[in-house]
């Protein structure tokens, strides 16, 4: 079946504007994550979705981040007014429930912030 | 999330089983070790995970300590295809609802 997909692949955008990054997680996967990685760095834990709700989103840089997520499906991401350290692969990750369970990512989108 | 801790890098020849160690000396009972893989330019890959006893699927096998504290995950046959950074981590499941704390990994590289 299908995995999890992001789109868009690459995104340029030039400092100050807003971007949205979107998920669409495996069908019937109640569970969502995001993480970004840096260039060189490791992954950095974001926020995660159980259904369409989002118990815990202190991972969130800035409160320039927001995530939400409709239908218990697909999630999209906002970064407004968009920085350079913004820079980053952000990768979405999705799981048949929140705890122990495989965790599917999906390929992620290049922000790239001029 | 325990600590874990993994050597910056490992090389192996192909069709040669690669091992990778990985310590967690701080462990928690209710903590399980998962090991995921990130190929250049893609999305994490889940491999395997285990509590106490080796697992082994077709992709790998773990083997975990008696006491936990470390474990090695083992690619019997390494091809060039293994080549990508391997993350061990290790998480609590339902208590920390599932998020990954992923370190710097190791660097594997298969060469010919």
């Amino acid at each position: 079946g299908a995995g999890v997909s992001q789109s868009p692949s690459n995104k340029v955008t030039e400092k100050g504007k807003d971007v949205e990054l979107r998920c669409d997680p495996i069908s019937g996967h109640t569970a969502l994550y995001w993480y970004r990685q840096s260039l060189g760095q490791g992954l950095e834990f974001l926020i995660y979705f159980q259904g369409n709700s989002a118990p815990d989103k202190s991972g969130l840089p800035s409160d320039r981040f927001s995530a939400e997520r409709t239908g218990g499906s697909v999630s999209t991401l906002t970064i407004q007014r968009t920085q350079q350290e913004d820079s980053a692969v952000y990768l979405c990750a999705s799981s048949l429930w929140t705890g122990g369970e495989t965790q599917y990512f999906g390929p992620g989108t290049r922000l790239l912030v001029l | 999330d325990a600590k874990t801790t993994q050597p910056p890098s490992m090389d192996c020849a192909e069709g040669r089983a690669a091992n990778l160690p990985c310590n967690h000396s701080t462990i928690s009972g209710n903590e399980y070790v998962y090991w995921y893989r990130q190929i250049h330019s893609q999305g994490p890959q889940y491999i395997i995970h285990g509590l106490k006893n080796n697992e082994t699927n077709e992709m790998a096998s773990l083997i975990i300590t008696e006491d936990r504290k470390s474990s090695t995950l083992i690619l019997p046959h390494a091809t060039l295809r293994d080549t990508a950074v391997y993350y061990c981590i290790a998480s609590a499941g339902g208590t920390s609802y599932g998020k990954l704390t992923f370190g710097q990994g190791t660097i594997l590289t298969v060469h010919p």
